[in-house]
């Protein structure tokens, strides 16, 4: 069975431009999550999904950041205008309900 | 929400057991304990979980005493490849408006040949 995929594995953009990360969950999984990861830190909740509801948000920085889920299935993290400070790795998880979480490689990020 | 504080490094060598403790004064009735794995460049993997007293599977145990104010995983005759970062998690398994992981640091274990 796949694993849950994102893409890209790599980003280096120049501040003040867009970017956007894509992610395919493990099939079925009705949840999805995005955090961020800083080096030497633990994953942070930017936004959680129940099938295609963002049911907790309260962690994503609006201004900047948005999410979507279309149909509940994949998911589309997006920013704009990026920040020097966005520069992290943003990870991508599913699952089944309140269950074990099965984690995507993640997209490195550079804002120059 | 329950807040878990575990060593920011551990060493060990090879052979060796490892037991990582990983302590949460303020765990709720409802919550569980979740261990996950991280290696450089991957996303976490999940390794065990449990509510109370022990809980084993093919690569860990986790052991959670009575007050569960605490909870050690431990590794059974540790290699080279288990050399990761570790983290606990304590959350409540009911899905409702306060349900939230807090991922702290990690423990960043090291294995020495």
């Amino acid at each position: 069975e796949a694993g849950v995929v994102q893409s890209p594995r790599y980003k280096i953009i120049e501040k003040k431009q867009p970017v956007a990360f894509w992610c395919n969950p493990i099939s079925g999984h009705n949840t999805l999550y995005w955090y961020l990861q800083n080096l030497g830190q633990g994953p942070e909740l930017l936004i959680r999904y129940e099938n295609e509801e963002a049911v907790d948000d309260s962690q994503l920085p609006k201004d900047r950041f948005s999410a979507e889920r279309l149909k509940g299935v994949d998911s589309t993290l997006k920013i704009q205008p990026a920040e020097l400070g966005d520069s992290a790795v943003y990870l991508c998880a599913s699952s089944l309900g309140v269950g074990e979480q099965f984690f995507g490689p993640g997209t490195r990020l550079t804002v120059l | 929400l329950a807040k878990t504080t575990q060593p920011i490094s551990m060493d060990s060598y090879e052979g060796q057991e490892v037991n990582i403790t990983c302590s949460h004064n303020n765990i709720a009735t409802n919550d569980y304990i979740t261990w996950y794995q991280q290696f450089p460049s991957q996303g976490p993997r999940f390794i065990i979980q449990g509510y109370k007293t022990k809980v084993t599977n093919e690569v860990a145990s986790l052991f959670i005493p009575a007050d569960r104010k605490s909870s050690t995983l431990s590794l059974p005759r540790v290699s080279l490849s288990d050399t990761a970062v570790y983290y606990c998690l304590v959350g409540d398994m009911e899905w409702d408006s306060n349900y939230q992981l807090i991922w702290g640091a990690g423990t960043k274990l090291i294995i020495k040949p």
